[in-house]
């Protein structure tokens, strides 16, 4: 069974600058996909980014990236410039490869909230 | 393109009675996963429908069960209900087969379930 781990129950940080938050995970597999979602007080999931385990160049979302280190299985999500609609609950999820599709496996979550 | 919708928004059931949450796929999608978030954690993977049938399954009683219908839309139905089933029900759609995004997740925005 896969675990997430995600170590950070909340974090802040002011307007416009650079925010990581951590996020560890646990497999024997071998081709898997990682994630981010954003999940705002008005509850709605959206994903924020992904990353093929497969893929050795890390992902990148506009002001969203990831460190992915496949050996570590360490997947982390640095936020630049941060904004005030980033403040939310933001969530790591693990899926297997294969006839997985949807199967996630969530982290505990992490508060993200941005000060003006 | 329509998202994903859920029926209904609030919900509040008394122990021993039955639910039936439902959940409109986005357009276009085959896969439905429905998911069990208590308040201040991540969610956690009930099941997952594919051409109307469960394709996979979390750790969750059968108490727990499911629908989906041609139109790909989905029913998650709670018997007996207890006092733990308090909870956010997610759903989330996908495309099997869909290409490189088929393993992306869309997420509807939730009901809250609570049995008292």
């Amino acid at each position: 069974a896969q675990t997430v781990t995600q170590s950070q129950p909340e974090m802040s940080v002011q307007e416009a600058e650079t925010v990581t938050l951590s996020c560890t995970y646990d497999t024997s597999e071998n081709n898997y996909y990682l994630f981010w979602y954003k999940q705002p007080p008005s509850r709605q999931m959206i994903l924020v980014i992904r990353q093929e385990a497969y893929k050795q160049q890390n992902a990148t979302e506009n002001r969203f990236s990831v460190n992915f280190q496949k050996a570590a299985k360490s997947f982390s999500l640095k936020i630049s410039d941060s904004q005030l609609g980033d403040t939310a609950m933001y969530f790591c999820a693990f899926m297997k490869g294969g006839t997985s599709y949807g199967k996630l496996t969530f982290g505990q979550g992490t508060i993200l909230t941005v000060h003006p | 393109e329509t998202g994903v919708t859920q029926s209904p928004t609030h919900l509040i059931k008394t122990r021993g009675q039955q639910v039936t949450l439902r959940c409109s796929s986005q357009s276009g999608h085959n896969t439905v996963s429905w998911y069990q978030q208590a308040l201040g954690q991540g969610p956690q993977f009930i099941f997952q429908y594919y051409r109307e049938e469960e394709n996979g399954r979390g750790n969750f009683p059968p108490r727990f069960s499911g629908l989906q219908f041609p139109n790909y839309s989905s029913e998650l139905n709670v018997n007996a209900l207890e006092l733990d089933d308090s909870a956010l029900y997610l759903c989330a759609s996908s495309l099997v087969g869909g290409g490189p995004s088929a393993n992306e997740q869309f997420f509807g925005p939730g009901t809250r379930l609570t049995v008292l």
